[in-house]
């Protein structure tokens, strides 16, 4: 069993919905967590950074942590054609950094 | 400032042979990592250099192997090359590396690499 599972997609979106994309982990040393997001023939970028349970809002982005159930999630408020791209979380704790296998998004004009 | 560069950016190589690839971190950052990126398996880590030394080391083969220079640049070698490495391999920078939980990593744009 992998340590962080995400859910898998494709997830394809009208413009202006709220999108939520999810990952799982196993793994208690995972202190510290992100979202990246990579677009087609790019290499990932960092979109947000949490170490603690709770929300943290930047813009349109949410991204909640809530390690008792060892479950993160990232919020995309009014999506726009422009997030259409490959979200992957990730996981940091014990010295390693652990993804996960990424959720395409696509958001339809 | 500069982000991190890899060269090159599209590799066609045939079975049994081997491959180098090269990154350039962003300046001021000590640790590179490598990463394997397949459709079926996702972001996977190889190995994390810091200061020339490999610091940490993911579940591949010995056929990859890498080296970090002193100017914080880093290579990644394949050897005997089979179909199964065909992949997206991203290097990714960062100021301390892994052992800092708050340090982040900027990825560069990755080599794809295609065995036949």
């Amino acid at each position: 069993q992998k340590e962080v599972e995400q859910d898998p997609g494709p997830l394809s979106v009208p413009e202006g919905a709220i999108v939520s994309l999810n990952c799982t982990y196993s793994n208690s040393a995972f202190q510290y967590f992100m979202w990246y997001r990579q677009y087609s023939r790019k290499g990932p970028e960092l979109l947000m950074y949490t170490y603690s349970s709770g929300n943290k809002e930047d813009g349109r982005f949410t991204a909640q942590v809530d390690k008792s159930s060892k479950y993160i999630s990232l919020f995309i408020r009014d999506s726009q054609p422009s997030d259409s791209a490959t979200y992957l979380c990730a996981m940091k704790g014990a010295g390693k950094s652990t993804f996960g296998d990424g959720t395409t998004l696509t958001v339809k004009p | 400032k500069a982000g991190v560069t890899q060269t090159p950016r599209y590799l066609i190589k045939t079975r049994g042979q081997q491959v180098t690839l090269s990154c350039s971190p962003i300046s001021g950052h000590r640790s590179v990592s490598w990463y394997q990126q397949t459709p079926g398996q996702g972001l996977q880590f190889l190995f994390e250099y810091f200061s020339e030394t490999q610091r940490n080391k993911g579940n591949f083969p010995g056929r990859f192997s890498g080296r970090q220079f002193s100017n914080s640049r880093s290579e990644m070698n394949v050897s005997t090359l089979e179909l199964g490495d065909s992949a997206l391999y991203l290097c990714a920078s960062s100021v301390s590396g892994t052992a800092s939980g708050t340090d982040t990593q900027y990825f560069g744009p990755g080599t794809r690499l295609t065995v036949l």
